[in-house]
C-alpha cells in the first residue's frame, strides 16, 4: 500500500464548478503538506503549503488538512479552462530534517468551457 | 528568469549509453533534491544535497547512478549503462535549507529521458 493515496480521475467540470481533490494517507509523521499543479510537460508548481491541521485560503484555491483522519483536500472554486492540469499532493515526514516529498498518483483535472 | 533550470529538456539515447542532465537551481538555495516521474505517476524522491554534500539517497538509486553538486551550485545527474526501464522525467527541485529542512520547494520543468 502507498503511503499516500490519490485518484487518479479523470475529472471533468463545466466552467464555474467547485472542484474537490482529496488524497488520504497512512503516516501519521507527515506533518507539511504541499499541492502542486502540473502541466502537460512542465514541473510541478507549487499552489498551497499547509503545516499540520487547519484550512489555508489563497484567492480560488482552499486547502484543507485533517490529520486525526489522515485526510487532505484542495478546493477551486469559479473553476477556469486554465486550471485544467494534473494536481499532486505531497506531504513531508516531520521527523526528517531533509524535507523529502512524498507525492500522491495525481488527479487529471479537466475544465471545459 | 530566476526559477529552476534543467538541461536538456529532452534526451533521446540507446540502450546501454551513458546521459548526464544538469540542473541549475534559484541561486539562494543551498538545497536541492533530484525526482524521477514516470507516466500517470507522482514524482518519486531520488537524492537530497545541502550545499555540495549528498546527504541522503533512495533505494531507487541503483549503483549506475551518480548525483554531484560541486561547489554547491548546479547539480549534475548521470546515468551510467542505461535500460529500457530509466525512461521517464527527471525533475530536480531546490529550497533554501530551513531549521526542520522544509521550506516549499520548487521545480525545474525536468529532463524527459527516452531509451531506444
Amino acid at each position: 500500500q502507498k503511503e499516500v493515496e490519490q485518484d487518479p480521475g479523470p475529472l471533468s467540470v463545466p466552467e464555474g464548478a467547485i472542484v474537490s481533490l482529496n488524497c488520504t494517507y497512512s503516516n501519521s509523521a507527515f506533518q507539511y503538506f504541499m499541492w502542486y499543479r502540473q502541466y502537460s510537460r512542465k514541473g510541478p508548481e507549487l499552489l498551497m503549503y499547509t503545516y499540520s491541521s487547519g484550512n489555508k485560503e489563497d484567492g480560488r484555491f482552499t486547502a484543507q488538512v485533517d490529520k486525526s483522519s489522515k485526510y487532505i483536500s484542495l478546493f477551486i472554486r469559479d473553476s477556469q479552462p486554465s486550471d485544467s492540469a494534473t494536481y499532486l499532493c505531497a506531504m513531508i515526514d516531520g521527523g526528517t530534517s531533509y524535507g523529502k516529498l512524498t507525492f500522491g498518483q495525481g488527479t487529471i483535472l479537466t475544465v471545459h468551457p | 528568469d530566476t526559477g529552476v533550470s534543467q538541461n536538456p529538456r529532452h534526451k533521446i539515447t540507446k540502450r546501454g549509453q551513458n546521459v548526464t542532465f544538469r540542473c541549475d537551481p534559484i541561486s539562494e538555495h543551498n538545497r536541492l533534491y533530484w525526482y524521477r516521474q514516470t507516466l500517470g505517476q507522482g514524482p518519486e524522491f531520488l537524492t537530497y544535497f545541502q550545499n555540495e554534500a549528498q546527504l541522503e539517497k533512495s533505494r531507487l538509486l541503483s549503483d549506475r547512478f551518480s548525483a554531484e553538486r560541486p561547489k554547491g551550485s548546479f547539480s549534475t545527474l548521470e546515468i551510467q549503462r542505461t535500460e529500457q526501464g530509466d525512461s521517464a522525467m527527471y525533475l530536480c527541485a531546490s529550497s533554501l535549507g530551513g531549521g526542520n529542512g522544509n521550506q516549499p520547494q520548487h521545480f525545474g520543468d525536468g529532463t524527459r529521458l527516452s531509451i531506444l
